[in-house]
């Protein structure tokens, strides 16, 4: 089945960038949606469709991709960012969605 | 303004069977395609299933096909989830979750606070 690959966790200092990778095979001709979730909360969409935002998400959260990965990038980072970050895609083989393992973003 | 209000999670002895319900509202419930997503505790998300707009596509994740049925009744805004043959691996707070789309491919927008499910002797 298919795999998405993102690190455990990511640190960062505060006022500083971080960037949350997500890998998979031809992860390039995918649509990769992120979400953050908060302690105790429920998730939320932050990106979809790769680079797009639903409204409400400020500028200074964006997504990108290449060919073999996917990233999101999360700049001027604050405390209220400290969360865990998944990506998600539709594997067309399976017919079934999939979740990255989660990402720990700790803000030092 | 969306709201999704999960219900019917609780302690449930394995083998035996849970329906949770998805009672949605502050959209046109009918134009949209809905997921069940679960996370055991402490771990990460987990995909479950997904049911198109009109109910007549639905997906299912390898570790629920054949145990679980996702249904919906779009008269009455609501979203389910039949669970049988429950083992304690299915242990997890579950959450339902509006597509952005009709046909369940473009990501979840809205999701709802989540209800525990316990599969425990």
């Amino acid at each position: 089945s298919y795999v998405l690959t993102q690190p455990p966790s990511v640190s960062v200092a505060p006022g500083q960038t971080a960037r949350i990778t997500c890998g998979g095979v031809n992860i390039g001709r995918k649509s990769v949606h992120w979400y953050q979730q908060r302690a105790g909360q429920a998730p939320v969409l932050v990106v979809y469709d790769d680079i797009d935002r639903p409204s409400g998400i400020p500028e200074r959260i964006s997504g990108s991709k290449s060919e073999i990965t996917a990233a999101l990038t999360i700049s001027r980072v604050d405390a209220g960012d400290e969360a865990d970050y998944y990506c998600q895609v539709w594997d067309s083989v399976g017919d079934h969605w999939v979740f990255g393992g989660g990402t720990k973003l700790t803000v030092l | 303004q969306v709201r999704l209000v999960e219900s019917g999670g609780g302690v449930v002895l394995p083998g035996r069977s849970l329906r949770l319900s998805c009672a949605a509202s502050g959209f046109t419930f009918s134009n949209y395609g809905m997921h069940w997503v679960r996370q055991a505790p402490g771990k990460g998300l987990e995909w479950v299933t997904i049911i198109s707009d009109d109910g007549k596509t639905t997906y299912y994740a390898d570790s629920v096909k054949g145990r679980f049925t996702v249904s919906r009744d779009n008269s009455n805004n609501a979203l389910y989830l039949e669970m049988d043959g429950l083992r304690p691996d299915d242990t997890a707070v579950f959450y339902c979750a509006k597509d952005l789309g009709r046909d369940g491919f473009w990501g979840c927008g809205s999701w709802g606070q989540g209800t525990l499910v316990t599969v425990s002797s």
